[in-house]
């Protein structure tokens, strides 16, 4: 049911980067409505990783990074660490719908 | 610091309703800035935002699609708390149900969540 769309995996040995997609349409991301990013550690609930695009909240290291472009945003992770083994997921909001959205969710995998 | 801490029951029969409920500690309930939701993640139907009270000189709901007509979401100022309801109750409604603060934004986000609850529908 989820309208923003993002790859189920992406896997990366420690120090790489990572990035992941989260794929929307006119309705959403390209109507220009800001794009928030959740880091789901396995067993808990979510937790705020990028809000607005492109911001970090306090605590949250600088090797994640958030940009938007069009009906599309991305999730970059540089540097990839064992703790960051977790699902992530991106956040919008539906003009459509008008509803508050959530992507498909992607699984980082570090090798 | 805010903090969310969830209550309520883990197996619910269907047809019948589910009642939760989220203590706030470190906000109010009534804030002039901010709104609480209730959020819910199934392996079916991924993370689905349910609905949301807030206070802007009155109390307002909103609520999605998906549930509207069976969801209720009530703020309880005495004990600084919210609560969901959510009536006639299917199998497809098992997931764990999540609380949490929408900071204003455009659109809002959500920080932080409750920790969870793992609701079971089935007899």
């Amino acid at each position: 049911q989820s309208v923003l769309t993002q790859p189920p995996s992406v896997s990366g040995a420690p120090g790489q980067r990572v990035t992941i997609s989260c794929t929307g349409s006119s309705s959403n991301i390209g109507a220009g409505y800001d794009v928030h990013w959740y880091q789901q550690l396995p067993g808990t609930a979510p937790k705020l990783l990028i809000y607005g695009n492109t911001n970090r909240p306090s605590g949250v290291p600088d090797r994640f990074s958030g940009s938007n472009s069009g009906t599309s945003a991305s999730l970059a992770i540089t540097g990839l660490q064992a703790e960051d083994e977790a699902d992530y997921y991106c956040q919008s909001y539906d003009g459509s719908l008008s509803d508050y959205v959530f992507g498909t969710g992607t699984k980082v995998t570090v090798l | 610091q805010v903090q969310l801490q969830q209550s309520g029951p883990g197996l619910v029969k269907p047809s019948q309703t589910l009642s939760l409920t989220c203590a706030i500690s470190g906000d109010t309930v009534s804030t002039n800035g901010g709104a609480w939701n209730w959020i819910r993640q199934s392996p079916s139907r991924g993370l689905e935002w349910l609905g949301r009270t807030y206070y802007r000189s009155q109390w307002y709901n909103d609520y999605a699609i998906s549930v509207k007509g069976r969801i209720t979401i009530n703020p309880d100022t005495s004990k600084n708390q919210f609560s969901l309801q959510l009536n006639s109750l299917t199998p497809e409604d098992t997931g764990v149900y999540y609380c949490a603060r929408a900071i204003s934004y455009s659109p809002p986000y959500f920080d932080p969540w409750g920790p969870g609850t793992l609701v079971t529908v089935s007899s």
